[in-house]
């Protein structure tokens, strides 16, 4: 399969915590995307991170990059109940004009 | 349009009926794929369209599901003679390109149930 794979499946912490969801994929890429969904409707874009970076950040939004180890992670930090969603990474397959997203995983942080 | 929008947002139809899943996507956006979400699952692929041709149709699950796209803008996506495992939230996106890698903006949504 060529699509992301998101670990853990779900995570639960306390408000003000850090959340680090990881993702691993299996050929090679151009990019990788991570994107948010609430309450099972549209995705929301979060960050991309190109093939040639190795760290990214936005906000209280870190992502990083191992083309070597082809992985990646996403870390939020000083987390808010309003970051209860679930996270999907996207990696953007070399010749291939898709995204394959994974199974994402169900973040939930609790008051 | 501000953003990618989709109709209708619910759709309840009796098995073996044929619905039909509306998209528009951002203007000036060449690229537009359509997903299926079932629940509490990941985002399966169904089919991606540069323009008006659909160089990527290998999501489609069978050949009760088609979809086409006109004037480079609006897409339909037509589901014939639905069965109950068709019941799923349909999502569509739109990106500037369709190029791997390139930003999607996403619709709502139309979430099906067929009875």
């Amino acid at each position: 399969s060529q699509q992301g794979e998101e670990d853990p499946q779900a995570l639960s912490i306390q408000e003000g915590e850090n959340a680090t969801m990881n993702c691993s994929y299996k050929t090679s890429i151009n990019n990788l995307q991570w994107y948010r969904q609430n309450s099972g409707r549209g995705l929301v874009h979060l960050i991309l991170i190109r093939s040639n970076e190795r760290e990214k950040h936005s906000g209280r939004l870190r992502v990083t990059l191992d083309t070597s180890k082809k992985s990646s992670s996403l870390l939020i930090t000083a987390s808010r109940a309003a970051d209860t969603a679930s996270y999907f990474c996207a990696p953007g397959i070399q010749g291939a004009q898709k995204l394959v997203f994974g199974q994402g995983t169900r973040l939930t942080i609790n008051p | 349009g501000a953003g990618v929008s989709q109709s209708p947002s619910n759709k309840v139809t009796e098995k073996g009926k044929d619905v039909e899943l509306r998209c528009d996507p951002i203007s000036g956006h060449t690229a537009l794929y359509w997903y299926r979400q079932s629940l509490g699952q990941g985002l399966e692929f169904l089919i991606y369209f540069q323009g008006n041709s659909a160089p990527d149709k290998s999501g489609l699950p069978s050949d009760r599901f088609s979809a086409e796209r006109t004037g480079g803008s609006v897409s339909t996506l037509t589901i014939q003679r639905t069965q109950q495992e068709d019941s799923a939230v349909y999502l569509c996106a739109s990106s500037l390109g369709g190029l791997a890698g390139g930003e999607q903006y996403f619709g709502p949504g139309t979430r099906l149930t067929v009875t």
